[in-house]
């Protein structure tokens, strides 16, 4: 099936710095992602979608400004935390859809932010 | 704004039985609805997804209903195992072919040799 990596799988930062995380599609091109994130035991809350070439949609509640969100080409999207501060710490999942699937979604293996 | 029920938040089952776990959407123009299993600190995997089309799809011990009057959807596992526990969320698709997945708050199920 589809792979879909992501870069770094944890990362410790401090407060105030600035993290960028990489989500890529390995055997597909992916048109459109997604980044999601989830607390512990909890679901999967949808951050932003981003189609490649065209700027990510926030869902509401999301501060674009703090979650830079670039999807610069079919099988890379990054996500920049800015100005990191201990609130912001989660799981961070991004998820994929393929070009000649309007359907199916398949999950990066997350990367775990934590902000001291 | 759209929202998709999911019952129940833990399911304890003996090995051996089957699981159940049910969904409600809100959206009635959602139409496709997927289940993702998650591993402790992993990432979810699709076991089964179903069109608004179908009313049932199977694969093994894996199986999902689908009522679109009553707007839910629910998955069966039989012949539960071991290996079966984890968290289960459902997701439904929201307004037409490219909406975005609207997930559930997830079941943890938990399957006792």
């Amino acid at each position: 099936g589809a792979v879909v990596s992501q870069h770094p799988s944890w990362v410790i930062c401090k407060s105030g710095t600035s993290v960028k995380i990489e989500c890529r599609s390995l055997d597909f091109q992916a048109t459109t992602m997604f980044w999601y994130r989830q607390f512990p035991k909890q679901s999967l809350m949808l951050m932003a979608t981003s189609n490649e070439g065209s700027k990510a949609t926030y869902e509401q509640g999301v501060e674009k400004d703090k979650f830079l969100i670039n999807h610069a080409s079919l099988t890379l999207s990054t996500l920049t935390v800015t100005s990191a501060h201990p609130e912001d710490s989660s799981f961070y999942i991004c998820s994929a859809r393929a070009r000649d699937s309007k359907e199916t979604q398949y999950f990066g293996p997350g990367t775990r932010l934590l902000v001291l | 704004g759209e929202n998709v029920e999911q019952h129940p938040s833990t399911l304890s089952v003996q090995e051996g039985d089957s699981a159940v776990i049910k969904c409600t959407y809100s959206d009635s123009a959602s139409n496709y609805f997927p289940w993702y299993k998650q591993e402790l600190g992993k990432r979810p995997q699709l076991i089964i997804d179903i069109r608004s089309n179908v009313g049932e799809k199977k694969d093994q011990r894996i199986a999902v209903t689908l009522n679109k009057t009553a707007k839910h959807f629910s998955l069966h596992i039989t012949e539960t195992q071991p290996e079966d526990s984890a968290v289960y969320f459902c997701a439904s698709r929201r307004g037409g072919s490219q909406g975005n997945l609207i997930f559930g708050k997830g079941t943890k199920l938990s399957v006792k040799p």
